[in-house]
C-alpha cells in the first residue's frame, strides 16, 4: 500500500540558508500535518493543512512556511536555518480530519544544519 | 507538564518474553488514543487506534487496553521478536484539535536474544 512519501530523505545545509522538504500524502487523504522532532526529544507540532488550506499551527517560527498543493502535497519552507533546526521533520497524512481516523506519517527527512 | 506519560521510560526483554507498556493521559475529553512504533530516525508506524468507548484493540502480538474512566491505555506485546526493539509512543487527540495530538515520550523497548 502506498505511503506517506518525503524528500529529500537527508539533507545537510549551512547556518542561514534555505532548505525545502516535501511530502506527498497517501491518495485519497487530505490533511496533512508537520512534525519536528529533535534528538531525544517528542515530536513538535508544526503545522497541518485541510483540503490546501492551513487548518492549524502549531511551534512553527516564523522563518519557516509551508502550503498544500492542488495535488495535495505539501512543502515546508525554512529560511534563515539556524543550528536548532537541525531535526527529523517529518509529515503525516490522514483522510479528513484525523478524528476517529489513523494518521499515518513519513519516514522524515532528517535536516542537518552546519 | 505532559498530558501523556509513559512507564517505563526504557525496558530490556529476552527474546520470546511479554511485556506491557503503560501509558497515563489527563488530556480531556478526547478524540482518541494511538499507540505508534517509531525506529531510530524514521517516521512513527501507527500500531493501533482505539475511541473512548473501546477498551481494548488487537493487531497481531499487539493488544492495546483502554480505561477511560482511569485514563490509563497499555500496550502488551507478546512473545517478542528482535524487530520489536524500538520507540513505543502513545499519541493522544484531544477532541477540541485533532491537529494538535500530544505525544507521550515514548518507552524505549530493547529485545536481546
Amino acid at each position: 500500500a502506498a505511503g506517506v512519501i518525503q524528500s529529500p530523505r537527508h539533507l545537510i545545509k549551512e547556518k542561514r540558508e534555505t532548505a525545502t522538504l516535501k511530502c506527498y500524502p497517501i491518495p485519497r487523504h487530505d490533511t496533512v500535518y508537520w512534525y519536528q522532532q529533535g534528538p531525544g526529544q517528542d515530536p513538535q507540532f508544526l503545522i497541518s493543512f485541510y483540503e490546501k488550506m492551513q487548518s492549524d499551527k502549531g511551534s512553527i517560527p516564523d522563518r519557516f512556511s509551508a502550503q498544500q498543493f492542488s495535488d495535495y502535497h505539501s512543502e515546508l519552507n525554512m529560511s534563515s536555518l539556524e543550528l536548532g533546526d537541525s531535526a527529523l521533520y517529518f509529515c503525516a497524512s490522514s483522510p479528513r480530519a484525523a478524528r476517529g481516523n489513523t494518521i499515518y506519517f513519513g519516514e522524515g527527512s532528517w535536516l542537518t544544519v552546519v | 507538564k505532559n498530558q501523556v506519560e509513559q512507564s517505563p521510560q526504557s525496558l530490556i526483554i529476552l527474546e520470546g518474553k511479554n511485556c506491557t507498556l503503560q501509558c497515563n493521559y489527563t488530556v480531556s475529553p478526547f478524540s482518541n488514543l494511538r499507540w505508534y512504533k517509531q525506529d531510530t530516525g524514521r517516521g512513527p508506524v501507527s500500531l493501533t487506534i482505539m475511541t473512548f468507548s473501546e477498551n481494548t484493540k488487537s493487531n497481531g502480538r499487539y493488544t492495546a487496553t483502554l480505561d477511560a474512566d482511569t485514563k490509563q491505555s497499555s500496550l502488551h506485546i507478546t512473545a517478542s521478536q528482535l524487530s520489536d526493539s524500538a520507540s513505543y509512543i502513545c499519541v493522544v487527540s484531544p477532541y477540541s484539535s485533532a491537529s494538535k495530538i500530544i505525544f507521550g515520550s515514548g518507552t524505549r523497548l530493547s529485545i536481546r536474544p
